[in-house]
């Protein structure tokens, strides 16, 4: 069984760094085909790409958000890590962590974490 | 370009069908993925590849494209239908959405 869970701080004070951890399970980030991507969404708004890992630990970030954003991975432990920098009450949204599996659903996100609400507020 | 413009709400009855669409200048081109989002729950994928339905997904569910919009179709709109319905587009170097839609069963 495939399943994500978000982790990290519910409250975050502006111009900190956010860091949110997707912990997986039920398969290998280092399996051709595989994705760990993240997204967010304010209350009562859109879905927000923010970027995705590769299973050959390429990364690939939202136009908008680059320069604030970094993933990583550590593979020993089914991680993937989410860093935003300077984060503003415009960031207050809930982030979800989720995989695709381009062999069989190419850019599909096929299975998502339930989600973590980060508040962004001093 | 990832920008995908949907209608913020659909309204259907019961056993009609829903049509809910997807326009973007890059869809000819990309493949567009449909999502289900209840109220409080994380969006499950019910679409993928313009027309491909997951496993799980019933079969009143379809998707279609044409140039530069794609239809998701809901055939005998069941109650459990109404939430919220997003779209998205990709290629290799990124994916977007589109703003999403409010299915409401009248």
């Amino acid at each position: 069984q495939v399943t994500l869970r978000e982790s990290g701080p519910a409250l975050v004070n502006p111009t900190q760094t956010l860091t949110l951890t997707c912990n997986f399970s039920g398969f290998s980030l280092t399996t051709e085909g595989m994705c760990v991507t993240w997204i967010r969404q304010p209350p009562g708004k859109a879905l927000e790409w923010l970027g995705f890992i590769d299973w050959e630990d390429d990364k690939f970030y939202s136009t908008s958000l680059r320069a604030r954003l970094t993933i990583s991975q550590d593979t020993s432990k089914n991680q993937v890590v989410l860093r935003m920098t300077n984060m503003d009450p415009a960031d207050t949204a809930t982030y979800y962590c989720a995989r695709i599996m381009h062999s069989e659903y190419r850019y599909g996100m096929d299975v998502w974490g339930q989600g973590t609400t980060v508040t962004v507020s001093s | 370009s990832y920008e995908l413009t949907q209608p913020p709400s659909v309204s259907v009855s019961p056993g009609q069908t829903a049509k809910i669409t997807c326009s973007g200048d890059t869809l000819p081109t990309q493949f567009t993925y449909w999502y289900q989002q209840k109220p409080g729950q994380a969006p499950v994928l019910i679409i993928y590849k313009d027309t491909e339905r997951p496993s799980g997904i019933p079969e009143r569910f379809s998707g279609s494209s044409s140039g530069t919009t794609v239809t998701l179709t809901i055939h005998g709109v069941q109650a459990e239908d109404e939430a919220d319905y997003h779209c998205q587009s990709a290629d290799s170097s990124g994916t977007g959405f589109g703003g999403g839609t409010k299915l409401t069963v009248l």
